[in-house]
């Protein structure tokens, strides 16, 4: 167990639509890192966040925004959701200096019919 | 930019055999190179890191990894492979002059570890 809670678990919504993802870091853990994870793109880094600030942006839509609460939790909100939104949407978290290693959450699996 | 290259999408060998899971990789500054593995319907979990010091590392599970700076290569190995190892496994970089911890993942090799 990595410590790090993801919730749901599963998700199945329709286009349009918009959805949150919970993610609850590793006690301790003040980094928060987003990635989504699909067949074709690979693992991709969406969102990093440090002890509430936005640090770092990668390849997020507009479409989908984060942010990290004073209790260090964070959210995903996908909005107008699209055919291909649907993924792995892991977070992770860390200390938060450059050379310690990720703990990832079991990842929501979301489905846009 | 950092990138990662995993040149095999699968790696296929025989329990008991020695194993070897490709990784190079390109960064600016130092390099911070770690390996993660994924099983089915699970997050990456972390299996060793290196950051500095001796090039032979040694992880979780009895894996470890060899940095070759000249190579900007970090292949993750085990001497004897278990059916168990199984598993989607990445590369992963990040590097000290990005500014901040941005872990760049390869695109994953499957291994296969047949009975």
């Amino acid at each position: 167990d990595s410590g790090v809670t993801q919730t749901p678990k599963h998700l199945i919504t329709a286009t349009g639509q918009r959805v949150t993802l919970r993610c609850s870091p590793r006690s301790g853990d003040l980094s928060v890192y987003w990635y989504q994870q699909s067949l074709d793109q690979g693992l991709q880094f969406l969102i990093h966040y440090y002890n509430g600030e936005e640090r770092a942006k990668g390849n997020i839509l507009e479409r989908f925004s984060a942010q990290q609460f004073p209790d260090l939790h964070s959210e995903l909100n996908l909005s107008s959701l699209e055919l291909g939104d649907s993924a792995l949407y892991f977070c992770a978290s860390s200390v938060g200096s450059y050379n310690s290693p990720l703990h990832f959450g079991n990842g929501t699996r979301l489905t846009v019919t | 930019a950092q990138s990662v290259a995993q040149p095999e999408d699968q790696v296929n060998v025989a329990e008991g055999n020695p194993l070897t899971v490709k990784c190079t990789y390109s960064v600016s500054g130092n390099p911070y190179l770690f390996w993660y593995v994924q099983y089915p319907n699970r997050g990456l979990q972390f299996l060793l890191k290196y950051i500095t010091g001796d090039n032979l590392v040694k992880g979780s599970y009895g894996f470890e990894a060899e940095f070759n700076k000249s190579q900007t290569s970090f292949h993750l190995k085990k001497p004897s492979a278990l059916v168990s190892d199984s598993a989607l496994y990445f590369c992963a970089v990040s590097g000290s002059n990005t500014g901040f911890q941005k872990l760049v993942f390869g695109t994953g090799t499957r291994l296969l570890v047949s009975p």
